[in-house]
C-alpha cells in the first residue's frame, strides 16, 4: 500500500539555524512528489515540487529538498531558518491524480 | 486568480443533521478534489472531478457523504446524518487540465458535529 511516513511529529530549530524535515514514500514507481506548508487558519500552500530531472529543486521561501531514489526520500531543507517559517509541513506523494500525504511536522522556531 | 474558495469556513450541527458545504475551484481548473484533515493528520483524499465526472471515490467516502459537480465548475459535498466522527476540517483543492500536477488548497471548511 502506498504510504508516506513523516518521523518527526514536532521540530524546534533556533532562528537562523538551518532546518531538515525528513519525508519516506512507499510505492512501486517514482512518484510525483510535493511539500506543502500550512499555517494557522491558512490553506495548503505548495512549497515546491519533484516530478523527474534534477534532484535537487529550489522552491519558494529560500527551501529546498532532494529526492534520492535508492532512500525512497524527499527532504526538505532550508540554510536559515525564520521566526516566520513557524508552521507545519507536509510532504506528499501524487499518484494517479491522487495526493497522498504524511502526518505532517510541526515546526517551532525559537527566538 | 481569486483562488479556491470555500463555504462556509465553520460549520457548527448536531449530529443526526444534514450538511453541505460548496467549493469553487480556480477559473479553468478541471481537476477538483475533496480532502478531510483531522487534527495532528494530513489530509486524506476523499474523491476526485475531472469536470463533471466524479472519476475516483475513496473508501473513506462513506454512503452518507456524496459530492457532486453539476456543470464542471463548483463542486458540494453533502453528509448526511452526520456523527461526531464526521468533525474535521474538509479542504478543497483544484488544478489545471495540463502540464502542472499542482494542486491549489482553499482554506477549508472545519465542521463540528456536537
Amino acid at each position: 500500500a502506498q504510504s508516506v511516513t513523516q518521523p518527526d511529529i514536532h521540530i524546534t530549530v533556533s532562528e537562523g539555524a538551518s532546518l531538515e524535515l525528513r519525508c519516506n514514500y512507499s510505492y512501486g514507481a517514482t512518484p510525483y512528489l510535493f511539500w506543502y506548508v500550512q499555517s494557522p487558519g491558512q490553506g495548503l500552500q505548495l512549497l515546491l515540487k519533484y516530478f523527474s530531472g534534477d534532484t535537487l529543486v529550489q522552491g519558494i521561501k529560500g527551501f529546498e529538498a532532494e529526492f534520492k531514489r535508492s532512500q525512497s526520500s524527499f527532504n526538505l531543507r532550508k540554510p536559515s531558518v525564520h521566526w516566520s517559517d513557524a508552521a507545519e509541513y507536509f510532504c506528499a506523494v501524487d499518484n494517479f491524480n491522487k495526493f497522498y500525504f504524511g502526518s505532517g511536522t510541526k515546526l517551532n522556531v525559537k527566538p | 486568480d481569486t483562488g479556491v474558495s470555500q463555504n462556509p469556513r465553520h460549520k457548527i450541527t448536531k449530529r443526526g443533521q444534514n450538511v453541505t458545504f460548496r467549493c469553487d475551484p480556480i477559473s479553468e481548473h478541471n481537476r477538483l478534489y475533496w480532502y478531510r484533515q483531522t487534527l495532528g493528520q494530513g489530509p486524506e483524499f476523499l474523491t476526485y472531478f475531472q469536470n463533471e465526472a466524479q472519476l475516483e471515490k475513496s473508501r473513506l467516502l462513506s454512503d452518507r457523504f456524496s459530492a457532486e459537480r453539476p456543470k464542471g465548475s463548483f463542486s458540494t459535498l453533502e453528509i448526511q446524518r452526520t456523527e461526531q466522527g464526521d468533525s474535521a476540517m474538509y479542504l478543497c483543492a483544484s488544478s489545471p487540465p495540463t502540464g502542472s500536477y499542482e494542486q491549489y488548497f482553499g482554506p477549508g471548511t472545519r465542521l463540528t458535529v456536537t
